[in-house]
């Protein structure tokens, strides 16, 4: 596709109930990351991804939080357990390089979960 | 932390004219980018600039950098009604992967 997609662009669930959210990057972007931002904040780090391995995923609030990427594109965000501080908007992006030292991100247009 | 602090939080000003965002950081960094945010949107890159860089320039925006004092700036000249939006500053941390985000400024540009 033209850009980076993410599935669903809205969730609400209730709580204890598990989530996932897809994100499909630009074709031949190796880096991926997701990032969390609540209302109104800043963009908060969770994971990133190199192909299909995640050297950095010092973001992940907790072990309810996983996260995968096969094939080199397509990642997809677990939720174990939904709590209602995890209600926010997941936001994808993916770049070409290793990482942004030298090139931009792009980013999808997010998935906003509402945990009831 | 190594996220750093934007200013102002929020801004409003008149359209034409120019608006000034500011962003501190505490780490080291390889390159300080910017990004736009429109209400309930993801977000877009609007310019890179690199540690080694004092000033670019990309048609109505303008970013400095100063590693001494560990700061940046964005300037958009002759303000529109639709540059209204949330803008961030991102930085590429030294020996990380990944970009830092502040907490973005929300500038308002009023007709």
């Amino acid at each position: 596709g033209a850009g980076v997609s993410q599935s669903p662009s809205n969730k609400v669930t209730e709580k204890g109930k598990d989530v996932e959210l897809r994100c499909d990057p630009i074709s031949g972007h190796t880096a991926l990351y997701w990032y969390r931002q609540s209302l109104g904040q800043g963009l908060e780090f969770l994971i990133y991804f190199q192909g299909n391995s995640a050297p950095d995923k010092s973001g992940l609030p907790s072990d309810r939080f996983s996260a995968e990427r096969t094939g080199g594109s397509v990642s997809t965000l677990t939720i174990q357990r939904t709590q209602q501080e995890d209600s926010a908007v997941y936001l994808c992006a993916s770049s070409l390089a290793l990482g942004p030292q030298r090139r931009e991100l792009f980013f999808g247009e997010g998935s906003r979960l509402t945990v009831l | 932390s190594q996220q750093g602090e934007e200013d102002p939080q929020a801004l409003s000003i008149q359209e034409g004219e120019n608006a000034t965002m500011n962003c501190s950081y505490k780490t080291s960094i390889n390159n300080l980018q910017w990004y736009r945010q429109n209400s309930g949107r993801g977000l877009v890159h609007l310019i890179l600039i690199r540690s080694n860089e004092r000033e670019k320039h990309s048609g109505r925006l303008r970013v400095t950098l100063d590693t001494s004092k560990k700061s940046s700036s964005l300037l958009i000249t002759a303000s529109r009604a639709a540059d209204t939006a949330s803008y961030f500053c991102a930085r590429g941390i030294q020996g990380a992967q990944k970009l830092v985000f502040g907490q973005g400024t929300r500038l308002t540009i009023n007709p």
